[in-house]
C-alpha cells in the first residue's frame, strides 16, 4: 500500500527557503508512468498545484511559483523534495506530496500533509 | 492555462438529503477530471477520476458525470461523514489546478 510521509521545518523566516522531503513506501519513485508532486492550502483558501516531477526526471510548475520552486528525486533513499526560496507570509500552508498517474487519474493519492508556517 | 470555477460555495443540507456539486472549467477537458473530499488533518481523498470513475473504496452514492466543461458531483444520500469540502481538480494540460471549492455543511 502506498504510503507518503512529508518532513521538514514547520517554521521559516521570512525570505528564506522552504525545503520538505517526502519519503515513499510501498512504490517506486522510478516506476514508468508516473509524477510525484506537491499541492498545498494555505489557512482558509482552496488547494493549490505546485508542480511535479515524473518518473524520468523532467518537471513541471506553476507559473505563479516556478521562478522560486524546485523539485527534485532522490531515487536511491525513495525520495523526492520541494524547495521554495523567498518565502513570505503568503507561503504558509499545509504541503501535501502525492503520487500522479500518467494518463489517467486513477492513480492519484496525497499524503496527510505537514503545515509549514512563515514567521519571524 | 484552465480556470476551475466551483458553485455554489457552500451547500447546508441535512443527513439523508441529495447533494448535487457543480465544476466548470474555463476551457474543454476530455477526461482528466476528478473529485476530491478534504477534512481537517487528512490527506485529500480522490472520489472520481477521470469524470465518472469511482476510486477504490468509495460508496457507489458518489457518482461523477459531465462532458467538455461541465461537471458535477452527485452525492445521491448524504451521510454524516460526508460534511467536508469538496474540490474539483483537472489534469487535461500543464498547469494543474484545482477549483475553489465547495463547503457541505450540515443544516
Amino acid at each position: 500500500q502506498l504510503q507518503l510521509q512529508e518532513s521538514g521545518p514547520g517554521l521559516v523566516k521570512p525570505s528564506e527557503t522552504l525545503s520538505l522531503t517526502c519519503t515513499v513506501s510501498g512504490d517506486s519513485i522510478s516506476r514508468s508512468g508516473y509524477y510525484w508532486g506537491w499541492i498545498r492550502q494555505p489557512p482558509g483558501r482552496g488547494l493549490e498545484w505546485i508542480g511535479s516531477i515524473y518518473y524520468s526526471g523532467g518537471t513541471h510548475y506553476n507559473p505563479s511559483l516556478e521562478s522560486r520552486v524546485m523539485i527534485s528525486a532522490d531515487r536511491s533513499k525513495n525520495q523526492f523534495s520541494l524547495k521554495l526560496s523567498s518565502v513570505t507570509a503568503a507561503d504558509t500552508a499545509v504541503y501535501y506530496c502525492g503520487r500522479e498517474q500518467s494518463g489517467t487519474l486513477m492513480g492519484d493519492c496525497w499524503g496527510r500533509g505537514t503545515l509549514v508556517t512563515v514567521s519571524s | 492555462e484552465i480556470v476551475l470555477t466551483q458553485s455554489p460555495a457552500t451547500l447546508s443540507l441535512s443527513p439523508g438529503e441529495r447533494a448535487t456539486l457543480s465544476c466548470r472549467a474555463s476551457q474543454s477537458i476530455n477526461r482528466y477530471l476528478a473529485w476530491y473530499q478534504l477534512k481537517p488533518g487528512q490527506a485529500p481523498r480522490l472520489l472520481i477520476y477521470d469524470v465518472s470513475n469511482r476510486a477504490t473504496g468509495i460508496p457507489a452514492r458518489f457518482t461523477g458525470s459531465g462532458s467538455a466543461t461541465d461537471f458535477t458531483l452527485t452525492i445521491s444520500s448524504l451521510e454524516p461523514e460526508d460534511f467536508a469540502v469538496y474540490y474539483c481538480h483537472h489534469r487535461q494540460h500543464w498547469p494543474e489546478s484545482f477549483g475553489p471549492g465547495t463547503r457541505v455543511d450540515i443544516q
